[in-house]
């Protein structure tokens, strides 16, 4: 089958670094991505990741070892705007990208 | 404004009786896909349409038709709603020319609560 694994809770401070795991055990994998979430609204994408290493996008940057089926998602400067839910998703199925879901974290901010 | 509208934004239904959720989305994307989100859960898929007139089954399928008559549009079906059905609709697409690129646009959502 398919699963996903990752906190379900993290806590941090404004200002600070939080890194967000995830692992995975799936067949047909192409990569993994990472979603946000605020309030139960739309998620919306952040990062993709098909090949092993260190994906940067601004204060957020995202990892993948496909060899540890394991990846993170790495919060630089935390804002409070930040807390939300994070779910970490494997692309499988070739010919459409379906994904599976993680059971998300959500992300508290404190001042 | 391009992207995914769904209605109705919210419903309250009994159960036994038949509704559909609809999805238009503006960006001529090719694949669809339809999931539930109940809390503790995820997201999780339950059909999904790689381009118009084909469509395929998700992780949780059972209870739910779906059809891809053009492009845009991609409504989803409770033939007869059970109360376990409650949850959160998501409708999603994504670009086919980005195949396996994990990139997916939500709508803002569908709350159903079925009595």
């Amino acid at each position: 089958g398919q699963s996903l694994e990752q906190p379900s809770e993290v806590t941090a401070v404004e200002g600070a670094i939080v890194q967000i795991n995830c692992t995975y055990q799936t067949s047909g994998f192409y990569g993994l991505s990472w979603y946000q979430q605020h309030d139960g609204g739309a998620p919306t994408f952040l990062s993709y990741n098909a090949l092993d290493g260190l994906e940067e996008t601004g204060r957020f940057s995202s990892f993948l070892s496909r060899s540890d089926s394991y990846g993170y998602l790495l919060l630089q400067e935390l804002q409070m705007k930040d807390s939300a839910s994070y779910f970490c998703a494997v692309t499988y199925g070739g010919a459409t990208n379906k994904l599976i879901f993680g059971t998300g974290t959500l992300l508290a901010v404190q001042p | 404004i391009a992207g995914i509208t769904q209605a109705p934004t919210s419903q309250i239904l009994a159960a036994g009786r038949r509704m559909t959720l609809r999805c238009t989305q503006d960006m001529r994307h090719n694949a669809m896909y339809w999931y539930r989100q109940d809390l503790g859960l995820g997201l999780r898929l339950i059909h999904y349409s790689n381009t118009a007139g084909t469509t395929g089954k998700g992780e949780v399928p059972d209870g739910y038709s779906v059809s891809r008559a053009n492009t845009d549009d991609f409504p989803l079906t409770l033939a007869s709603a059970v109360p376990s059905q409650t949850s959160v609709y998501f409708c999603a697409s994504s670009d086919s020319r980005r195949e396996g690129l994990g990139e997916q646009f939500f709508g803002p959502g569908t709350r159903l609560t079925v009595l």
